[in-house]
C-alpha cells in the first residue's frame, strides 16, 4: 500500500523557515518523481514544486523561487522541503504527492503557519 | 500557460448523475488532464486521467460511478447514482512547459 506521510508544519513568524518532510513507504521511491502541492486556508490546491527521480530536475512555481528549495534522499525514502523567507501567504496545508505521469497517491498533509 | 476553468458549485439528487466541467483556455484544447476528489477535512484523491479524444483512466479504487468524457476544450467527469460520500470538491489540473496548474474546483453538494 503507497503511503505519504508528511511532518514538520507548525506556527513560524514572518521571515523565519521550515523544513518538511515526507516519508514514503509501499513503492519504489527512486523511480517516481515527486511533487509538494499546498491549499490555503478555504482555497483550492496549488503546485509548489516538483523533483525527478534522481534530483537533477527541479521545478518551481513561481511565487517561491529563491525561497524554497525541494530535495529528496532515496536511500531513506524521503522528499524534503526547506521553505525560507516565510511569509503569510504561505500559509497553507502542504501535501506530498507521488507522480506517475500524474498525481496519483497524495499525503495527508501537515499544516503550516506564517503568523507573528 | 494553460488555465483550467471550473464552476464553483453544484448540486444533483442522491441516486442521480452529475456531470462536472473543466475548460480549457484558448490554444490549449488538446491538453490531458487529470480529475482529483477532495472530501471535507481530507487530502485530496486521484480520480482519473482524462485525454482530449475522451479516453481516460482511473486511479487504483475509484468506483466504476466515475467516468471521464470530453469535447473540444471541454472535459467532463460524470458521476452516476450519486452517494452521499460523493459531496466533495472536485479539482481538475494540467501542465505545460514544467509549470502544473489546476482549476479553482467544484463543490459539489448531495441533495
Amino acid at each position: 500500500e503507497v503511503q505519504l506521510v508528511e511532518s514538520g508544519g507548525g506556527l513560524v513568524q514572518p521571515g523565519g523557515s521550515l523544513r518538511l518532510s515526507c516519508a514514503a513507504s509501499g513503492f519504489t521511491f527512486s523511480g517516481y518523481w515527486m511533487s509538494w502541492v499546498r491549499q490555503a486556508p478555504g482555497k483550492g490546491l496549488e503546485w509548489v514544486a516538483n523533483i525527478k527521480q534522481d534530483g537533477s530536475e527541479k521545478y518551481y512555481v513561481d511565487s517561491v523561487k529563491g525561497r524554497f528549495t525541494i530535495s529528496r534522499d532515496n536511500a531513506k525514502n524521503s522528499l524534503y522541503l526547506q521553505m525560507n523567507s516565510l511569509r503569510a501567504e504561505d500559509t497553507a496545508v502542504y501535501y506530498c504527492a507521488r507522480e506517475d505521469a500524474w498525481r496519483d497517491y497524495w499525503g495527508q498533509g501537515t499544516l503550516v503557519t506564517v503568523s507573528s | 500557460q494553460p488555465v483550467l476553468t471550473q464552476s464553483s458549485s453544484a448540486s444533483a439528487s442522491l441516486g442521480s448523475s452529475v456531470q462536472l466541467t473543466c475548460t480549457l483556455s484558448s490554444g490549449h484544447s488538446s491538453y490531458i488532464i487529470a480529475w482529483h476528489q477532495q472530501q471535507p477535512g481530507k487530502a485530496p484523491r486521484y480520480l482519473m486521467k482524462l485525454e482530449g479524444s475522451g479516453s481516460y483512466n482511473k486511479g487504483s479504487g475509484v468506483p466504476d460511478r466515475f467516468s471521464g468524457s470530453s469535447s473540444g476544450a471541454d472535459r467532463y467527469l460524470t458521476i452516476s447514482n450519486l452517494q452521499s460520500e460523493d459531496e466533495a470538491d472536485y479539482y481538475c489540473e494540467t501542465w505545460d512547459s514544467n509549470t502544473w496548474v489546476f482549476g479553482g474546483g467544484t463543490k459539489l453538494t448531495v441533495l
